[in-house]
């Protein structure tokens, strides 16, 4: 079965620093995917990032960066330059082909608050 | 905005009514999937439709449907509610079918409370 695991319930930072948010996941399939979404205290699940297994390059959308490293399972999250509309719940999730089922699996979450 | 809509946003109810919660997926999406989100389960995945048939079953409870129909939308039926349904309940919508590791987007959630 695929796992994902948040160790950080809470992470502060300051504003304009950088934070990495920490995602481990667990399966033995090879094809799969690696999302990080974002739920502010409105609710919303905005999707930030994908990795996909068989990608050699780590992601990159504008301050957000997924630090993939495969042997170790693990896919963190990277917020350069924080920003005070940056706090958030985080969540790490993975699609990947157990069963043949591809059901989404996703993390408890971190908590990221960001000071001024 | 992902292009994703839910409606109501807000829905309140009483235990043992039945509510039906739509959603309209994104333009050219053909997979819906919804989720469960309360605090002490987490973001619990319910069930997955592709171009109007099911495709995966996750933790959904029998008192719970959903269908999608010709049009893509989709609607979730809860029905015999009880006061542990209350929850954060999300579409969301993705381009491919099941076997395949594309993103989904979600939308801005329905929120249910039953007293």
């Amino acid at each position: 079965a695929q796992k994902i695991t948040q160790t950080q319930p809470g992470m502060f930072v300051q504003e304009k620093e950088a934070v990495t948010l920490d995602c481990t996941y667990d399966t033995s399939d090879q094809s799969y995917g690696l999302f990080w979404y974002k739920q502010p205290s409105s609710g919303e699940m905005i999707f930030l990032i994908y990795q996909g297994s068989y990608d050699e390059q780590n992601a990159t959308e504008g301050r957000y960066s997924l630090n993939f490293q495969k042997a170790r399972k693990s896919a963190n999250l990277v917020i350069s330059a924080s920003q005070l509309g940056d706090s958030a719940m985080y969540f790490c999730a993975m699609r990947g082909g157990t069963g043949g089922s591809y059901i989404p699996t996703f993390g408890r979450g971190t908590s990221l608050i960001v000071h001024p | 905005d992902s292009g994703v809509t839910q409606t109501p946003k807000h829905l309140i109810t009483a235990t043992g009514q039945r509510v039906t919660l739509r959603c309209s997926p994104r333009s050219g999406d053909l997979s819906v999937y919804w989720y469960q989100q309360s605090l002490d389960q987490g973001l619990q995945f319910l069930i997955q439709y592709y171009n109007g048939e099911e495709r995966a079953k996750g933790n959904i409870l029998e008192r719970f449907s959903a269908q999608q129909f010709p049009d893509l939308h989709s609607e979730l039926n809860l029905s015999s509610l009880e006061l542990g349904d209350s929850a954060l309940y999300f579409c969301a919508s993705s381009h491919r079918d099941y076997r395949s590791t594309d993103t989904q987007y979600f939308g801005p959630g329905t929120r249910l409370t039953v007293l």
